[in-house]
């Protein structure tokens, strides 16, 4: 069976640190990936999502970047935080073909000091 | 609209049946999918139902698809107190990677 792990599981930062989050994926390949940002326990919003090695798709501008330097790896990353990049940060996968049902991470609780 | 839209919060009895409501954007849309989350926790898939399809139930929830509105439904039967969490609605749009995820609807179950 496929599993997502993400880590840290919580994260507590000051303003102008540098960020890394990781997600990795078990039990399938060639998944597309997806890192999520949801603000107060709201809405998503979708960052950055990759369908392949070293490609990365994103959605909004801001102060992060995404990495994917293995199939089933996928890295969201900060070289300085700001305030508003606290958040709940989310990882999910799914397949290339067929009904595209993501499958969510245990998220990574940021704080921005 | 461009947003998929959800009402945001919603409180039932214990007991009693809870609709979950959900306007989505493209009528063309193949898959519509319902998820849950739990207080700091991520997603979880509940339940998806394609588009060719009116209705579909899976045992205490059963999805509902009026294509022509474009509105979707989520129906949980005998609400526990375990439903208590924020459930949304997603679209797969023709020709899109990704989801298009709805704000949420915070479902508060009273004992």
């Amino acid at each position: 069976s496929q599993t997502i792990h993400q880590w840290p599981a919580t994260l507590v930062q000051p303003v102008g640190s540098p960020l890394s989050l990781e997600c990795t994926v078990e039990g399938t390949s060639n998944p597309n990936l997806y890192w999520y940002r949801q603000a107060a326990g709201r809405g998503l919003q979708l960052l950055f999502y990759s369908v392949g090695i070293g490609q990365i798709s994103s959605e909004v501008p801001q102060n992060l970047s995404a990495s994917r330097p293995q199939d089933r790896q996928f890295i969201l990353s900060s070289k300085k935080l700001l305030l508003s990049d606290s958040g709940f940060y989310l990882c999910a996968w799914s397949v290339q073909q067929g009904r595209h049902e993501q499958y969510f991470g245990p998220g990574t609780r940021l704080t921005v000091t | 609209g461009e947003d998929v839209e959800q009402s945001l919060f919603l409180s039932v009895r214990e007991g009693d049946s809870s609709v979950i409501n959900c306007t989505y954007t493209d009528s063309s849309s193949t898959y519509l999918y319902w998820y849950k989350q739990e207080p700091g926790a991520g997603l979880q898939l509940l339940t998806y139902i394609f588009s060719n399809m009116d209705m579909k139930q899976d045992q205490r929830l059963t999805v509902l698809l009026n294509k022509k509105d474009k509105h979707l439904s989520l129906r949980i039967a005998d609400t526990q107190t375990g439903d208590s969490a924020i459930y949304f609605c997603a679209e797969r749009k023709t020709g899109a990677n990704n989801l298009f995820f709805g704000t949420g609807t915070r479902l508060t179950v009273i004992p």
